[in-house]
């Protein structure tokens, strides 16, 4: 089945450590996103890509890193400077340029512990 | 600066009631205006695209149309299952910037 896989679903970390949150699509999308969603609050845009090795910053990218070395492939980087890390992030792929479908995965919750 | 405002942040409902949830938008040069529907601790599950003033989609109960200034999603008759938070995004600029509202938290009671 087509579709968006983000793993884990529930991640632990402890204070001062980076970790990668996993995001993998088979849906064929040029376009990636991340976001991050805090309770009873709107998605708030993390980064962006639209094409393999190319990504650009969006509202709240400090403390952050993502990279985009193949199309099916968007990994976010939480690192130890995200002072406030503990949240609901989510990834999205969508067509780009078409912007006929955007779908978002399951998401990761985190939490700092 | 692009922005999407949604409203009313809540929205409770009887079974049966029919009513609208609105999604104004200020972007430079809309691509897409997107309707999505999300559950406590999942990820939003899509469920329209607009592209231009008139367009008009439909699924089960609901029926989004859009403007040249906002967008309006009307739930016709909704039943208890359709409680969830309504979430409206548009893609604007040449990056295809993927921009959410708030959200909408609606209720239908029985």
């Amino acid at each position: 089945d087509g579709g968006i896989t983000q793993s884990p679903k529930y991640l632990f970390r402890k204070e001062g450590q980076n970790v990668t949150l996993s995001c993998e699509q088979n849906l064929n999308h040029d376009a990636m996103y991340w976001y991050r969603q805090d309770p009873g609050q709107g998605l708030r845009l993390i980064y962006y890509s639209q094409i393999v090795n190319d990504f650009q910053k969006g509202d709240i990218a400090e403390g952050y890193s993502v990279s985009r070395e193949k199309k099916e492939s968007f990994p976010l980087t939480v690192t130890s400077a995200q002072k406030n890390p503990t949240a609901f992030y989510l990834c999205a792929s969508g067509t780009g340029v078409s912007n006929t479908e955007a779908f978002f995965g399951q998401g990761t919750r985190l939490t700092v512990v | 600066e692009d922005q999407v405002t949604q409203s009313p942040e809540a929205l409770r409902l009887q079974e049966g009631e029919s009513s609208s949830l609105n999604c104004s938008y200020t972007v430079s040069g809309l691509r897409g205006l997107f309707w999505y529907r999300q559950d406590p601790g999942k990820g939003p599950e899509f469920l329209f695209t607009l592209y231009s003033a008139g367009e008009e989609k439909e699924k089960e109960r609901l029926k989004a149309t859009l403007t040249k200034k906002e967008s309006f999603l009307h739930i016709t008759a909704p039943k208890p299952e359709d409680s969830a938070t309504y979430l409206c995004a548009v893609i604007s600029g040449g990056y295809n910037k993927l921009i959410f509202g708030a959200g909408t938290r609606l209720a239908v009671h029985p």
